[in-house]
């Protein structure tokens, strides 16, 4: 069974930082492209960053392009977000999902970690 | 960026209702395009990639249509479970980009 689960959500003061985990298991982690998603508290989804198998491509919004960091280790099945510089308007649940073999789509979703920015 | 716009943002629907929800795309994605499911609470849930594909596991009262920029979510007799709210997703360019979201509530 396909799973990923996020960890290290919080509540952090403006300009803070934060590193989100996502474990995943139940498939061959190194042969996937992962993601981050957000949702903002009553909002809809917004796509945050992209990363390849090797890490070679990775691909941000413009709105966390220079503070947040995606990063994997194909060892421990494992993906990372580090957020810095955060802002209030980063408050949301971060979802981790799996990008699917045949376009940037996301066919399997952890059950997200929620990341409060407020001082 | 190609900017996703869905309609209606929310409308209420009884069991059994055939239900469409649309999704416009600021510019030409191809069938470049997947609708998702959210439930309160839940983690969105893949239904249709390629703007016609069904994901594995998905009810086939489920249809997606369309290509270009304009498409479409058919559910042709909503069950209980399909109140929810629904949002498309172009994968054909970066970023990529979600569109607002339509929620299907009971009428």
């Amino acid at each position: 069974e396909v799973q990923l689960v996020e960890s290290g959500g919080g509540l952090v003061q403006p300009g803070g930082s934060l590193r989100l985990s996502c474990a995943a298991s139940g498939f061959s982690f190194s042969d996937f492209w992962i993601t981050w998603v957000r949702q903002a508290p009553g909002r809809g989804l917004e796509w945050v960053a992209n990363i390849n198998q090797d890490e070679r491509e990775r691909y941000y919004v413009d709105s966390v392009r220079g503070r947040f960091t995606i990063s994997r280790d194909n060892a421990k099945n494992s993906v990372y977000l580090q957020l810095n510089s955060l802002r209030a308007e980063d408050t949301a649940v971060y979802y981790c999902a799996r990008v699917h073999t045949y376009g940037y789509y996301f066919d399997y979703w952890g059950q997200g970690t929620l990341v409060t920015v407020s001082s | 960026a190609s900017r996703m716009t869905q309609s209606p943002s929310s409308f209420s629907a009884s069991t059994g209702d055939r239900v469409t929800i649309t999704c416009r795309a600021s510019r030409d994605i191809g069938t470049y395009l997947a609708w998702y499911q959210q439930t309160p609470g839940k983690a969105p849930k893949l239904l249709i990639y390629g703007a016609s594909t069904l994901h594995t596991g998905v009810p086939s009262r489920f249809s997606g249509g369309g290509s270009g920029t304009d498409f479409t979510l058919t559910i042709s007799s909503l069950q209980s479970e399909d109140f929810a709210t629904y949002y498309c997703q172009q994968y054909y360019d970066y970023p990529l980009t979600f569109g607002g979201g339509t929620k299907v509530d009971f009428k």
